[in-house]
């Protein structure tokens, strides 16, 4: 069972416009999430998280929501530019458990086009 | 202050075989993470290890297996390599865990022909 899930594999966005990532999740014990962005042939890159206390974090042009009630969180990039084109991942953790260990969604392919 | 890297960047074995990866994480970094990514699952929990210790486990069979040194290096082995094994392997390090972000490497390609 995929407890984080990015139901969308790919998203098309002009430059300059918003870019809306969706990630939702079902494990209600997860209070602390991330985002992470790759490009092809690197390792995941972290953008920025949020805590489960949060329900909205930004950090330039990203800002992450979190709705808790609905186990639904968004990643918006505003203005979107062609560098941003990379697989997004959602990621999720569960420290209660005695672990660090991220869950991740299976990523979101965002490209920018010019 | 240099990122995380691992080696081999790339590996080629067949079925049967046995593979050492290694990761060296960010000076002072402590916690160390492995995770595979493959197309159909994505990136999923290997193991995590914190001074020489494995903290936690993923749900991996018992041929994949690990572990730190003492300056916080870790290596991960996969014993009786299996098509399926075929994978992007990423470590990740952090100061101690915790609510930090995970830094991660650049990955060792491994595939098993």
């Amino acid at each position: 069972d995929q407890q984080v899930k990015q139901n969308s594999p790919s998203l098309s966005v002009q430059e300059g416009r918003i870019s809306i990532l969706n990630c939702d999740y079902t494990n209600s014990m997860f209070d602390y999430f991330l985002w992470y962005k790759k490009y092809p042939a690197e390792g995941p890159t972290f953008l920025i998280s949020i805590s489960s206390i949060k329900d909205k974090n930004e950090d330039g042009r990203f800002t992450v929501f979190l709705n808790k009630s609905a186990k639904h969180l968004s990643l918006h990039i505003v203005p979107s530019q062609p560098g941003d084109s990379a697989v997004y991942f959602c990621a999720a953790m569960n420290p209660g458990a005695g672990s660090y260990q991220l869950t991740f969604g299976k990523g979101t392919k965002l490209s920018v086009i010019p | 202050k240099a990122g995380v890297t691992q080696t081999p960047r790339y590996l080629i074995k067949t079925r049967g075989q046995q593979v050492t990866l290694s990761c060296s994480p960010i000076s002072g970094h402590r916690s160390v993470s492995w995770y595979q990514q493959t197309p159909g699952q994505g990136l999923q929990f290997l193991f995590e290890y914190f001074s020489e210790t494995q903290r936690n486990k993923g749900n991996f069979p018992g041929r994949f297996s690990g572990r730190q040194f003492s300056n916080s290096r870790s290596e991960m082995n996969v014993s009786t390599l299996e098509l399926g094994d075929s994978a992007l392997y990423l470590c990740a390090s952090t100061y101690q865990g915790g609510y930090n972000e995970q830094f991660f490497g650049p990955g060792t390609r491994l595939t098993v022909l």
